[in-house]
């Protein structure tokens, strides 16, 4: 099994410019969930979607922020506009009726 | 407010000295306490599940236990390939969310 996969690994882009991470969930996993890393705050949950639904999005910092999962096999977090605050690892999880969760490789964003 | 801590934030030993990280958690229901392994640049990986108090697990040189408060995640006869950062984590009846500690650096010397 491949794992969760994410695009980018490496993502810089500049102040007020768009940015779109991705997500390929483990196959047959039917929970996904984005996380956001930094030394300040810790690994904090954005939101998760339970057979391509959203349930809880009670973590995305404003509406800058949006998540889309239009099928069980893809999902994108997008930023528009994004600012320097917004530069961490976003992490994107799997997991089997939300149990033990199944993390990818995340993707370090650099907003400058 | 569901909430984790561990401690120490970072722990220094040397290869073959055994010791114990810990984390307590303050949440409402506990569904579950999972721990994690974080190499730098990497996702976390899954360690361990647990679900009550009592309970153990265990894989290599690595056992966790839970308490009604805490939980333990015991060392023994480290090696530097331990070397990582551990993250312990819960989940409240009727989530799906986890609620993450701030983890404990642990480095092995040789």
């Amino acid at each position: 099994d491949a794992g969760v996969i994410q695009s980018p690994r490496h993502e810089v882009t500049e102040m007020g410019q768009e940015v779109t991470l991705r997500c390929k969930p483990i196959s047959g996993h039917n929970s996904l969930f984005w996380y956001r890393q930094t030394m300040m705050r810790g690994l904090e949950l954005l939101i998760y979607f339970n057979n391509n639904v959203p349930i809880d999005d009670s973590g995305m910092p404003e509406d800058r922020f949006s998540a889309k999962m239009p099928n069980a096999s893809f999902s994108t977090l997008k930023i528009q506009p994004s600012e320097p605050r917004d530069s961490a690892v976003y992490f994107c999880a799997s997991s089997l009726s939300g149990v033990e969760q199944y993390f990818g490789p995340g993707t370090r964003l650099t907003v400058t | 407010e569901d909430q984790v801590t561990q401690s120490p934030e970072a722990l220094r030993l040397q290869e073959g000295e055994s010791s114990s990280l810990n984390c307590s958690y303050t949440v409402s229901g506990l569904r579950g306490l999972f721990w994690y392994r974080q190499d730098p640049g990497k996702g976390p990986e899954f360690l361990f599940t647990l679900y009550s108090a009592g309970e153990e697990k265990e894989k290599e040189r690595l056992k966790a236990t839970l308490t009604k408060k805490e939980s333990f995640l015991h060392i023994t006869a480290p090696k530097p390939e331990d070397s990582a950062t551990y993250l312990c984590a819960v989940t409240i009846q009727g989530a799906q969310k986890l609620v993450f500690g701030q983890g404990t650096r642990l480095t092995i010397n040789p």
